[in-house]
């Protein structure tokens, strides 16, 4: 199946920092979606995104949907420890399975305050 | 975003029983999804739910080991049958959200352990 490569898989930086984090994949998406999960909860959906090269942002989050529709990135401006979770990008194709949702493998997002 | 609730939330299970969790949806829905999340894993489908059709299991995953229910537009049951210590992980429920643009939302998710 499909396979979303998510990087970096880990990181741990200071109360303040902003932060990137990205994924690739070999194949178009209509969709991308970018999910936070907090430990013993679901993932929280924080920013959608349809059209190539649309760049979104809520609150201190921003997002683009790469002009080759392969790619995507989340960025974080000054981080606080709330933010500390695991961080998934999610493509969602268009092809005939288009309710479909491919995940990356996560980014663990460490704040030290 | 809808809100989606399981039950139980969490559970410790003996090897070789089964246990139903349940999905229950603030509106009506065409498809729900299951997803499993093994341990610091990430999300891989299980199968889709339709009401009144028999769910669609993706690839390495039997109606036999993990049958589901759909009787309504609003509620859904998974359930995994003869657990073995490989079947703990966290297993989530989602839906479309109502604006149909493509995104997803989930319920808080059922932390299964099997020993």
């Amino acid at each position: 199946g499909q396979q979303l490569n998510q990087s970096p898989q880990s990181m741990f930086i200071q109360e303040g920092e902003d932060v990137s984090m990205n994924c690739t994949s070999s194949s178009i998406f209509n969709t991308w979606l970018w999910y936070k999960q907090d430990p013993g909860e679901g993932p929280v959906l924080l920013i959608a995104l349809y059209k190539a090269g649309e760049l979104t942002s809520n609150g201190r989050l921003t997002a683009q949907f790469g002009i080759t529709r392969k790619d995507s990135f989340l960025n974080i401006s000054a981080s606080i420890p709330s933010d500390v979770g695991i961080y998934f990008c999610a493509g969602r194709n268009s092809g005939g399975s288009n309710y479909k949702l491919t995940f990356g493998k996560g980014t663990l997002l460490t704040v030290n305050p | 975003s809808a809100v989606i609730s399981q039950k139980p939330s969490r559970d410790i299970c003996q090897r070789g029983t089964s246990l139903t969790i349940q999905c229950q949806v603030d509106s009506q829905v065409t498809m729900m999804f299951w997803y499993r999340q093994q341990p610091g894993q990430s999300l891989t489908l299980i199968a889709t739910a339709n009401q009144g059709s028999e769910a669609t299991y993706e690839s390495g995953f039997v109606i036999d080991k993990f049958p589901i229910s759909r009787p309504n537009l609003t509620f859904s049951t998974l359930t995994v049958s003869n657990m073995s210590p490989e079947d703990s992980s966290i297993y989530l429920c989602s839906v479309e959200g109502r604006r149909g643009f493509g995104e997803a939302f989930f319920g808080q998710g059922t932390r299964l352990t099997v020993v």
